[in-house]
């Protein structure tokens, strides 16, 4: 079993709608990123967090410790939005990462 | 902005040659990473470097991987004797300071293959 899940693995969105891409942990964690790659490979980091919730434009995170969970959201997606999203959890120095979720945002 | 670079773009080998995989770093940052992801794979762990010294490697990171930091800049990634299963996206990333409490900033990435 994976230690960092996410779902769902794609996801397909018309333009304008609220989206979520779920993450959940298996293992004790220092903190969680969220990272967006796009299709030519590039990865950016979005966001650290360790506890409750960040915002950044019309991203939003938000982190249970207790549930081993954290989700991702998307308010008034938009085509420029289509990417992979990642979730991957700090363990020591490294980053296990998730398999990611495709996000496609049509327009 | 600060960006963390690598070089080359696309490398080419064939199986059994050495590579040598370049990154600089943000000029600040002080620890220093390499990953690869398979092409249709998630990303992997392959080592962590801080104060001259590998903090963590990943079970990947075996004796055919070894990471430099010749100069004040670069940060080098060595495979000594390519293999097929080598060919992959070779991503370094640096952050100012330990995960626990620091985004990580990631390079463009260099894409080995392996003939």
């Amino acid at each position: 079993k994976n230690e960092v899940e996410q779902s769902p693995q794609n996801l397909t969105a018309q333009e304008g709608e609220f989206i979520t891409i779920n993450c959940s942990y298996s293992v004790g964690i220092s903190a969680l990123h969220w990272l967006q790659q796009h299709p030519g490979g590039g990865i950016v980091s979005l966001f650290m967090l360790s506890s409750g919730k960040k915002k950044h434009g019309r991203l939003i995170a938000t982190i249970n410790i207790q549930e081993k969970h954290s989700s991702l959201h998307v308010t008034a997606s938009h085509p420029r939005d289509s990417a992979v999203y990642i979730c991957a959890v700090t363990r020591g120095s490294r980053l296990t990462f998730g398999e990611g979720t495709q996000l496609t945002v049509n327009p | 902005e600060p960006e963390v670079t690598q070089t080359p773009s696309h490398q080419v080998t064939q199986m059994g040659q050495e590579v040598i995989l370049r990154c600089v770093p943000i000029s600040n940052h002080l620890y220093f990473y390499w990953y690869r992801q398979i092409l249709g794979q998630k990303v992997e762990f392959l080592v962590s470097f801080y104060n001259n010294e590998i903090s963590e490697k990943s079970e990947i990171f075996d004796d055919q991987f070894s990471v430099e930091r010749p100069d004040g800049s670069n940060f080098t990634l060595k495979i000594r004797s390519t293999k097929l299963e080598d060919s992959a996206m070779y991503f370094c990333a640096s952050s100012e300071g330990t995960l626990s409490y620091n985004e990580q900033f990631f390079g463009p990435g260099t894409r080995l293959t392996v003939l």
